[in-house]
This record gives structure tokens, sequence and C-alpha cells, in this order.
């Protein structure tokens, strides 16, 4: 079980916007900053947000990120086909376990 | 531009120790702001955060494993290791070596990834 919490798939249509979330609590996302990785079938994860909200170079405007109190969002607008994924959230938590976490994952399916 | 690629066997015994090294093109290991990380995943599961060492050799190390593995570094050679002593079943995963950028190692983020390979623990 993870200690952040995604919703295991979402779906919308191509063109559509759609918004994964990213729930955790004050030792992780409350008080550190939270990153979002893209997973395509058979590939290693791909860095789409840092720092909250910040898109690396390369990284469409189409993704975005945000985080209110202890939860994150990832949001993806125009979609396309090739969104198809998996997505994670990640942090650090400050707990006595001190460690790096990942969301358990979401499926985007694009329909 | 910075490339890493994992190397090591495939196939470990179950009680035997996992080992893995990464190797960084295209960059120098020894430059700060990054922790070089080792994370898993289990076929058809999320991801697990192993750990990370900086170049230094401050390690850092998932509570759950830290009885278990072992990151090093070697820069004369621009590699970082891994080792994961006592495997059993569970320990089958694809193993990837990522880049952490950041100088504080509670506010990093993966930036660069390796592809990844597949360990399976069986007899």
């Amino acid at each position: 079980q993870s200690v952040l919490t995604q919703p295991p798939s979402v779906s919308a249509a191509p063109g559509q916007k759609v918004t994964i979330s990213c729930s955790g609590s004050s030792s992780n996302i409350g008080n550190n900053y939270v990153s979002w990785y893209q997973q395509l079938p058979g590939t290693a994860p791909k860095l789409l947000i840092y720092d909250n909200n910040k898109r690396p170079s390369g990284i469409p405007d189409r993704f975005s990120g945000s985080k209110s109190g202890t939860s994150a969002t990832l949001g993806i607008t125009g979609l396309q086909t090739g969104d198809e994924a998996d997505y994670y959230c990640g942090t650090w938590d400050s707990s006595l376990s001190a460690n790096w976490v990942f969301g358990g994952g979401t499926k985007l399916t694009v329909l | 531009q910075v490339q890493l690629q994992e190397s090591g066997p495939g196939l470990v015994k179950p009680s035997q120790t996992l080992s893995l090294t990464c190797t960084v093109s295209g960059g120098s290991i020894s430059s700060g702001g990054y922790y070089w990380s080792w994370i898993r995943q289990h076929p058809g599961k999320g991801l697990e955060w192993i750990g990370y060492i900086y170049y230094s050799g401050s390690t850092y190390y998932n509570p759950s494993l830290k009885s278990r593995v072992t990151i090093s570094v070697d820069t004369s050679k621009n590699q970082f290791s891994l080792k994961l002593s006592s495997v059993t079943a569970a320990d089958t995963a694809v193993y990837y070596c990522a880049r952490a950028k950041g100088r504080i190692v509670t506010r990093v983020y993966f930036d660069l990834w390796g592809r990844g390979t597949l360990v399976t623990v069986s007899s």
C-alpha cells in the first residue's frame, strides 16, 4: 500500500482534459515538493513535472502540476493517444521512516 | 547528453546477493547537485525507491530495505552500484538506475533514468 494515493485508472477521449490526483499527508506532500513521472508501456519512467508545477525542457505545456495542502494534481489537456501511460507522483516523506515515496500509479486510457 | 546504463546478472539464486552497476556516460558522476539512485518495479506493479548516493559517498536508503542494501560509487569508473543481499523471489523486479537532481536530499526529483534491467530471483 503506497503512502501516496492515486486513482488506479482514469480515462478520457482524445482532445479532452484529464486530471490525476495524488493524496498524501503533512509528512510528505504537505511539506515537500512533488514530481510526476510518465511511464509509457515497456519503457522507463520519464520526468514530467518537478517542484510541484515546473516542466522540464521538452515537456509540452499540455502537462501541468499543482499542489494544495496535502494533495497534488497532474493535469493533461488536449489528450492524445500517445499519452496512454502510467503516471506516478512522488515526493520525500519526512516521517520517522524517512524516504522517497511514489504513488501507486494511475493508468490513463485515451478512449 | 548524459545517459545511464544498468548492467549485471539477469538471474540470481535465492539467498544470494544481487549486484548491479550503473554506468554514467556523457557526464561526470562527481558533478555536484545530483544523487545517484536505484529504483525498482515489481512485475505489473508501481515504483519503489531503493536508495541513493552522493558522489562523496553519503547514502540514503529505503528503511524497508536498509538492512540488505548497499549502494556505492566509483568515481574513477563513473559508475555506481547496488548490492541487495539475501534475495528472495519477492526481489524479482526491473531495476532502474536514475539521476536525482537537487542539492538537498529531501528536495530532489528523478530527471534521468536508465532503461532498466530485469532481475529474476529463482533457483
